[in-house]
């Protein structure tokens, strides 16, 4: 069965600087893998996903991704962080086919010292 | 456009009791899918929808479950409420049912069992 690991709970840095946020799944198959950002009190926004086209994906508010076979990663990354970035951020995967299920990791709350 | 709505966004309920959620997707998506998150499993799929036909389902037992009507719109019925049954139930629209398609997710309703 398909899972998600996020390393670390929770990721600290400072304004400005890198965020990196890791995601690693287990497929033999590439699957279809998705970031998603969940602020308080919300839903999910899709910040970015790869469907094998680019193993870089841009995303939006200054996120990309890169997907890694080798690796089996599809890590998270922004060069500068900003406060608004604050929030819990899921990597998810879901199978090639025709419905819809999202496997998704257990989050990683980004915090972010001014 | 108008996004995912849920409705009721907050619910309090006692165990032994049944509930009724219900999500509106955006309009004309087909595909609605259903979340659970706990503090304690993360976010874990429950069923999805498309033409008002279940097309997939996690791994929940059979008190839990959904509908779809002619216009979208879904409902999930949960009978015999458990004090784990307490979580964020997120709903999630998408145009088509792909899964390399972009899901959007609403607001999600909380519910609490006393």
């Amino acid at each position: 069965a398909q899972s998600v690991t996020q390393l670390g709970s929770h990721v600290s840095v400072s304004e400005g600087a890198l965020v990196l946020l890791r995601c690693n799944y287990s497929s033999s198959v590439p699957p279809y893998l998705f970031w998603y950002v969940q602020y308080p009190n919300q839903g999910l926004q899709l910040l970015l996903k790869y469907t094998s086209a680019a193993t870089l994906v841009k995303g939006i508010n200054g996120f990309e991704a890169e997907f890694k076979k080798s690796e089996t990663s599809f890590h998270l990354t922004k060069p500068s962080a900003h406060m608004s970035d604050a929030a819990e951020y899921f990597c998810a995967v879901s199978d090639r086919g025709s419905s819809y299920k999202l496997i998704f990791g257990s989050g990683t709350r980004l915090l972010v010292r001014p | 456009k108008a996004g995912v709505t849920q409705t009721p966004r907050y619910l309090i309920k006692t165990r032994g009791q049944q509930v009724t959620l219900s999500c509106s997707p955006i309009s004309g998506h087909r595909s609605v899918s259903w979340y659970q998150q706990t503090p304690g499993q993360g976010l874990q799929f429950l069923f999805e929808y498309f033409s008002e036909t279940q097309r997939n389902k996690g791994n929940f037992p059979g008190r839990f479950s959904g509908r779809q009507f002619s216009n979208s719109r879904s409902e999930m019925n949960v009978s015999t409420l458990e004090l784990g049954d307490s979580a964020l139930y997120l709903c999630a629209s998408s145009l088509v049912s792909g899964s390399r398609d972009e899901q959007f997710f609403g607001p999600g309703t909380r519910l609490t069992v006393l």
